[in-house]
């Protein structure tokens, strides 16, 4: 079955950091990109942060450069965001969601394959 | 950076059609979107590509009650023969050419 599962997700304090984890399978993982999205309480989605199949190319939304870093283990079908420097503006819902293919195109840049979602809570 | 605009609600009875629009801003009319689906407590699933031809490829098991269609700047999502599952938010997602992704604010389709 084809599928992503996140995991990592929990509560941490302002300025603390969590890593997400997100496991692929039913699919050959290195040959497409990924991407992080989130989506607030009640509120609707918002890209994070993506990755070419390779892991060579890396794509960050402005609210998150410098905070966040995406990376892949393509030997483990695993994607990954370190979240560093967290505000409670973080707080959100986050999915990994998979392209489908593996490097930026201008005709095939969108989401076809999402995960379940992990929760990431920043609060004091 | 192309910005997408959404109505916020949409309302249609059981059994009847209801489309719904996305807006692509000025000078990007011609970009491809897709269409996601996300019903209460759910993640979002895939729906379809749609491109301002109006041509479109829809995700696996996506019913045939779906379907796609543009008009310049607007890329539509129509749901036919209205089902309650079908009450959900659906977004519309789009990319400009530094990868970067842009969803819409959403559509909350009620099933009356």
């Amino acid at each position: 079955e084809v599928q992503l599962v996140e995991s990592g997700g929990g509560l941490v304090q302002p300025g603390g950091s969590l890593r997400l984890s997100c496991a692929a399978s039913g699919f050959t993982f290195t040959n497409y990109a990924m991407s992080w999205v989130r989506q607030a309480p009640g509120e609707g989605l918002e890209w994070v942060s993506g990755i070419s199949g390779s892991g060579g190319s890396t794509y960050y939304a402005d609210a998150v450069k410098g905070r966040f870093t995406i990376s892949r283990d393509n030997s483990k079908n695993t994607l990954y965001l370190q979240m560093n420097s967290l505000r409670t503006e973080d707080t959100a819902v986050f999915y990994c969601a998979k392209k489908p293919v593996g490097r930026y195109s201008s005709s095939l840049w969108y989401f076809d394959l999402w995960g379940r979602g992990t929760l990431v809570t920043v609060s004091s | 950076q192309p910005v997408l605009t959404q109505s916020s609600s949409a309302s249609a009875s059981l059994g009847s059609s209801v489309k719904l629009t996305c807006t692509l801003s000025s000078g990007h009319s011609n970009y491809i979107i897709a269409w996601h689906q996300q019903q209460p407590g759910k993640a979002p699933q895939y729906l379809m590509k749609l491109e301002g031809s109006g041509s479109y490829n829809k995700g696996s098991g996506v019913p045939d009650r779906f379907s796609g269609s543009s008009s310049g700047a607007d890329r539509y999502l129509t749901i036919s023969n209205l089902q309650f599952e079908d009450e959900a938010d659906y977004y519309c997602e789009t990319w400009d050419s530094d990868a970067h992704v842009v969803f819409g604010g959403g559509t909350k389709l009620t099933v009356l």
